[in-house]
């Protein structure tokens, strides 16, 4: 079993439309988490932390299940602009700063 | 925001040569930076992590006489990929870590090296 798994998508979005997708993650000590957006051929970036209370950051909104291991993104009106590959990173506890990076949910959003 | 560059951007070299990505931090000492690389769909693979100073720590499968990281100042670490072969052809990302003061997980990333080995 992979330490985090993605649905790789695509996700095909209407413009305007609300998307979401998860990322599961297989140690249970993990203690942080993090969306990442990485655009074709170019370098992961950082799009919010994920905390255990949930949080929002404009369109987008992160929550995180401990007990099921899970954390999940939404990103709300979508934009063309959101085209993108959503990674999802786990720092498993006692790795140091150490990231474990899924595999990418890919989102292409059509006018 | 923190900055971190690459050099060079993309290279194509011939198989059996040998070939040096620098990443730089820019605007803030990195105590730690990683090395990844990442194939054609396909996630982000760790290969190594280097403290300033010392030596780098391999990941499992990733040779370290074939992929030589030297971290010799807190804003520049090197990775060199020796005797490239095809398959060494990916997209290589480096990430910087500031130090504990700026907080210990944040890991700022170059925008990668694309090589290609022929």
């Amino acid at each position: 079993r992979k330490e985090v798994e993605q649905d790789p998508g695509p996700f095909n979005v209407p413009e305007g439309a609300t998307v979401a997708f998860n990322c599961t993650y297989s140690n249970s000590a993990s203690q942080s988490f993090f969306w990442y957006r990485q655009d074709c051929r170019k370098e992961p970036k950082l799009l919010m932390s994920v905390y255990s209370s949930g949080n929002e950051d404009g369109r987008f909104t992160a929550q995180l299940n401990r007990a099921s291991q899970y954390i999940s993104l939404l990103i709300r009106d979508s934009k063309l602009s959101d085209s993108a590959t959503y990674l999802c990173v786990v720092n498993p506890k006692g790795a140091g700063n150490k990231l474990t990076f899924g595999g990418g949910t890919r989102v292409l959003v059509k006018p | 925001g923190a900055v971190v560059s690459q050099h060079p951007s993309w290279v194509i070299c011939k198989s059996g040569t040998s070939v040096k990505i620098e990443c730089r931090s820019l605007d803030f000492q990195a105590t730690t930076m990683f090395w990844y690389r990442q194939f054609p769909k396909q996630s982000l693979m760790l290969m190594a992590t280097s403290n300033e100073g010392s030596k780098a720590t391999y990941e499992q499968g990733v040779e370290k006489d074939k992929f030589l990281i030297n971290h010799a100042s807190l804003t520049l670490s090197t990775l060199t990929v020796t005797s490239a072969h095809p398959e060494d052809s990916s997209f290589y990302i480096c990430s910087a870590s500031a130090s504990a003061s700026r907080g210990t997980d944040t890991q700022y990333f170059g925008p990668g090296t694309r090589l290609t080995v022929l």
